[in-house]
């Protein structure tokens, strides 16, 4: 079965510093494709970064970097320079496609804090 | 590209009214997807629709829910009745065809329901 594991209910990180946050998947599928959003305490989902599973390449997108490691199904958040705004919950998703489904399953979220 | 609007942000009802949530997506995307999120159960879908057409319902928790999309720019999601453990924020997300990514999401409406 599909299923994202996000084993950090929260982190906390230092204006200014890198902080990693946690995602593992299952699925049994070759191609498949995996999300992180940002969710904001005003409640909106913002896309931060996509890697698909054939991609070469770690995904980047200005200080956010997904650190995807295949052969262990984990696709970790990397935040560099932490600023007071990334202050948020974080939820790693993954694109399901089987039948007539064609969804994202999210995990649980980890909320980060960054403070000064 | 004014992104996914849903209205009402937030919506407040007694327990047994109707409730219908709105949705535009954004022109040219071909699919729409409702999302509900609780602290219970997190983010989970509920239906998506291909081109107006409902493809994938089965996360509608029951018959008290409906989704309609009449149309490439708007979709509705009704509960009637409405009880309270139909609380939650949700989501309204669209996606272009051709794209492998691309989810944007609405700003969610928040039901409140007592």
């Amino acid at each position: 079965a599909q299923k994202i594991t996000q084993t950090q209910p929260g982190m906390f990180v230092q204006e200014k510093e890198a902080v990693t946050l946690d995602c593992t998947y299952d699925t049994s599928d070759p191609s498949y494709g995996l999300f992180w959003y940002k969710q904001p305490s005003s409640g909106e989902m913002i896309f931060l970064i996509y890697q698909g599973s054939y991609d070469q390449q770690n995904a980047t997108e200005g200080r956010y970097s997904l650190n995807f490691q295949k052969a262990r199904k984990s696709a970790n958040l990397v935040i560099s320079a932490s600023q007071l705004g990334d202050s948020a919950m974080y939820f790693c998703a993954m694109r399901v496609l089987w039948g007539n489904t064609d969804k994202l399953i999210f995990g649980t979220g980890t909320r980060l804090q960054v403070f000064p | 590209d004014a992104g996914v609007i849903q209205s009402p942000r937030h919506e407040v009802t007694e327990m047994g009214q109707e409730v219908t949530l709105r949705c535009k997506p954004i022109s040219g995307h071909d699919y729409l997807f409702w999302y509900r999120q609780t602290m219970m159960r997190g983010l989970e879908l509920l239906i998506y629709f291909n081109n107006n057409v409902p493809i994938d319902d089965s996360g509608m928790p029951e018959d008290r829910f409906s989704a309609k999309m009449p149309n490439a720019s708007f979709s509705t999601l009704k509960i009637q009745p409405s009880e309270p453990r139909d609380s939650a924020v949700y989501f309204c997300a669209s996606r272009r065809k051709q794209t492998n990514y691309g989810y944007t999401f609405g700003s969610g409406t928040r039901l409140t329901v007592v």
